[in-house]
């Protein structure tokens, strides 16, 4: 069965320190990849996604992630978090073909001391 | 305008009784889905549906039973109430690219 790996289950930085937060997928077909965030209290946001393309995509906030098809991997970064990036980050893979099914990493909660 | 809501956001209630949450998006989407988010965070599928016709059932307990009157509306009916079931349940859509829009969350939180 297809599963979502996040390794970093809780992460704590200081402001202006760089993130990278990892993803491993295991299905290797076709995929598209997402990042959503959630916030203290709210619901999930979309961050950015890859559908295909150029592997490096940019997203929201200064977020960026790097697809690296050969070691099925779809890792988070920004190079100076914010007090404001404090939240639950993860990462999910839908198949390629006519499934709808996204399935989702457990979750990496990012604290960010100021 | 919200693009996905659900109804009621909190819902506190005594084990053994009967719920339902409510949810409607304006997206025009096809496909709606229930997802579970329990105390740990762990976002689990619970239901799919496309089109008024359920495509995803990820082996939850027939306690649960999803109601989707048309494209637009995906209701969760619980009956018999669980302590386990204790948890927040998001409603979502996507027109299928699986870019999931989200809604608040409902959270339940059985006694």
């Amino acid at each position: 069965a297809q599963s979502v790996s996040q390794h970093n289950h809780h992460v704590i930085l200081s402001e202006a320190a760089s993130l990278e937060l990892g993803c491993n997928y295991s299905y290797g077909g076709t995929v598209n990849l997402f990042w959503y965030v959630q916030y203290p209290g709210q619901h999930l946001q979309l961050l950015l996604k890859y559908f295909s393309g150029d592997p490096l995509v940019k997203g929201i906030k200064g977020f960026e992630a790097e697809f690296i098809k050969s070691k099925f991997s779809f890792n988070l970064r920004k190079p100076s978090v914010q007090w404001s990036d404090t939240a639950e980050y993860f990462c999910a893979v839908k198949q390629g073909g006519a499934t709808n099914k996204l399935i989702f990493g457990t979750g990496t909660l990012l604290a960010v001391q100021p | 305008d919200t693009a996905v809501s659900q109804t009621p956001k909190y819902l506190v209630t005594q084990m053994g009784n009967d719920k339902s949450i409510k949810c409607e998006q304006n997206l025009g989407h096809d496909t709606m889905y229930w997802y579970k988010q329990d105390s740990k965070k762990f976002l689990k599928i619970m239901f799919s549906y496309n089109n008024k016709e359920l495509i995803i059932n990820e082996t939850v307990p027939n306690r649960f039973s999803p109601k989707s009157p048309d494209k637009a509306h995906l209701n969760l009916h619980i009956n018999s109430l669980e302590l386990g079931d204790s948890a927040v349940y998001f409603c979502a859509s996507t027109q299928g690219n699986g870019e999931l829009f989200f809604g608040e969350g409902s959270r339940l939180t059985v006694l």
